[in-house]
């Protein structure tokens, strides 16, 4: 079956760094996504990765090893208004869209 | 970024009634859509695929008659929840596949359904 596992949830400092890691089982593969998601508010795109290595894009990185079926999401100087589930998917053979649970994060102070 | 736009935001009905939902892609032509559906605290369920001039594919255990779906152009696909029911009320996302942005998907806000 395909599977993607992700934390259920993890805690971070404001002004931090948090990793968020994801890893996959998936019939074929061509692309992952990582999804941020405010309680109540759709998805919002962060990034895409389809080759090995790291995309950063401002405070966010995600980095991806296809042959590990391993991505991770990683945050830099968090704000509170961070705080959000974060949403790994996977684009399969059929591409479609295999989404995990998402990992809830929480900044304190 | 590209946007997609998702109508009412919120909406309430009587149980019976329909109520359709309208997701519009507002910078880009999308053949194909994707209808979700999200439980408290759940991750996302896709309920379907849309694709523009053609019939919609269901996923397994979503009924087809109940959750109708029309793709009828490059911008507009919408979900009619007919003779709807207390157990209906949900949040309810559409998300567009833009083919010009490496086929990345952009989600519209979603619609919150309470049916009473």
């Amino acid at each position: 079956g395909q599977n993607i596992d992700q934390p259920t949830e993890m805690t971070a400092t404001e002004g931090a760094i948090v990793q968020i890691n994801c890893t996959y089982q998936t019939s074929g593969f061509n692309g992952l996504f990582w999804y941020q998601q405010h309680a109540g508010e759709a998805p919002t795109f962060l990034s895409y990765n389809v080759l090995d290595g790291l995309e950063e894009k401002g405070r966010f990185s995600s980095f991806l090893s296809r042959s590990k079926g391993y991505s991770y999401l990683l945050l830099k100087e968090l704000q509170m208004k961070d705080s959000a589930s974060y949403l790994c998917a996977v684009k399969d053979s059929n591409y479609q869209l295999i989404w995990g649970a998402g990992t809830k994060l929480i900044i304190k102070p | 970024g590209a946007v997609v736009s998702q109508h009412p935001s919120r909406v309430i009905c009587k149980s019976g009634t329909s109520v359709k939902i309208e997701c519009r892609s507002l910078d880009f032509q999308a053949t194909t859509m994707f209808w979700y559906r999200q439980f408290p605290k759940k991750s996302l369920m896709l309920m379907a695929t849309s694709n523009e001039g053609s019939k919609a594919t269901y996923e397994q255990g979503v009924e087809k008659d109940k959750f109708l779906i029309n793709h009828a152009s490059l911008t507009l696909s919408t979900l009619t929840v007919t003779s709807a029911h207390p157990e209906d009320s949900s949040f309810y996302i559409c998300s567009a596949r833009d083919g010009d942005r490496e086929n990345t998907i952009y989600f519209g806000e979603g619609s919150w359904l309470t049916v009473v």
